[in-house]
C-alpha cells in the first residue's frame, strides 16, 4: 500500500526557505503511474495545490507561487520535495504531499506537516 | 487562476439529501471533466469521494453523487449520516498540468 510521510523544520524564519520532504513508501517514485504534488492548507483556510513533478521529470507550479518554488525527485531514496524560497508569515500552512493518479485526482495523502514562519 | 466558490457551510437532518456546489470558469471546471471531490475530517487527510465529476473510487459510499453543468460541478450526500459531517472541497484541472481547489464547505449533520 503506497504511503507518504512529510519531513522537514516545523519553524522557518521570514526571507528563509522553507524545505520539507515527501518519503514515499510502496510504490517507486519512478512510477510512471503517479505523479508526486505538494498542496498546503493555511490555518483555517481551505487547499491549495503548490505544485506537481512528473514521472518525467517536468514540474508544473501554481502561478501564484512559481518564482519561489522548486519541486525535486531523489530516485536513490525514493522521496521528492519541496523548496519554497523567500517565505512570510503568509505561507504558514500545513503542508502536505500526495499523488496524483494518473493524472486525474489526489488520491494518496500523507498527514502533513505544519510550517510555520516566524522569528 | 483564482479558488474555485463553494459555499462555506451547508446543514442538513439525518437521511436528508444535501448538494454543494462549486463554481469555476470556462477555463477550468467549464473545459474538462476533471472534477474530484474530497471529503476532510479534523486533523485528518483529505479522502477523495468522487473523481472524473462523477465516478466513485472504489469503497465509497453510493450515497456520494457527483454531476457537472457548464462551469458548476456539485456533489450530492444523500441520506444524510452523522459522519459524514466534515469539511468538504472540490478540485479542478485548469489546463497546462496545474490544479486548482475550491474554498471548502462545512457540512452540519443537525
Amino acid at each position: 500500500q503506497l504511503q507518504l510521510q512529510e519531513s522537514g523544520p516545523g519553524l522557518v524564519e521570514p526571507s528563509e526557505t522553507l524545505s520539507l520532504i515527501c518519503t514515499v513508501s510502496g510504490a517507486s517514485i519512478s512510477s510512471s503511474t503517479y505523479y508526486w504534488g505538494w498542496i498546503r492548507q493555511p490555518p483555517g483556510k481551505g487547499l491549495e495545490w503548490i505544485g506537481s513533478i512528473y514521472s518525467s521529470g517536468r514540474t508544473y507550479y501554481t502561478p501564484s507561487l512559481k518564482s519561489r518554488v522548486t519541486i525535486s525527485v531523489d530516485t536513490s531514496k525514493n522521496q521528492f520535495s519541496l523548496k519554497l524560497s523567500s517565505v512570510t508569515a503568509a505561507d504558514t500552512a500545513v503542508y502536505s504531499c500526495a499523488t496524483l493518479l494518473g493524472g486525474t485526482y489526489f488520491d494518496n495523502w500523507g498527514q502533513g506537516t505544519l510550517v510555520t514562519v516566524s522569528s | 487562476q483564482s479558488a474555485l466558490t463553494q459555499p462555506a457551510s451547508v446543514s442538513g437532518s439525518p437521511g436528508q439529501s444535501i448538494t454543494i456546489s462549486c463554481t469555476g470558469t470556462s477555463s477550468d471546471v467549464g473545459s474538462f471533466n476533471l472534477v474530484s471531490w474530497y471529503q476532510q475530517e479534523p486533523d485528518k487527510a483529505p479522502k477523495v469521494k468522487i473523481y472524473e465529476v462523477s465516478k466513485r473510487p472504489s469503497g465509497v459510499s453510493n450515497r456520494f453523487s457527483g454531476s457537472k453543468s457548464g462551469s458548476t460541478a456539485s456533489l450530492t450526500i444523500s441520506g444524510l449520516q452523522a459522519e459524514d459531517e466534515a469539511d468538504y472541497y472540490c478540485c479542478a484541472y485548469a489546463g497546462s498540468n496545474t490544479w486548482v481547489f475550491g474554498g471548502g464547505t462545512k457540512v452540519t449533520v443537525l
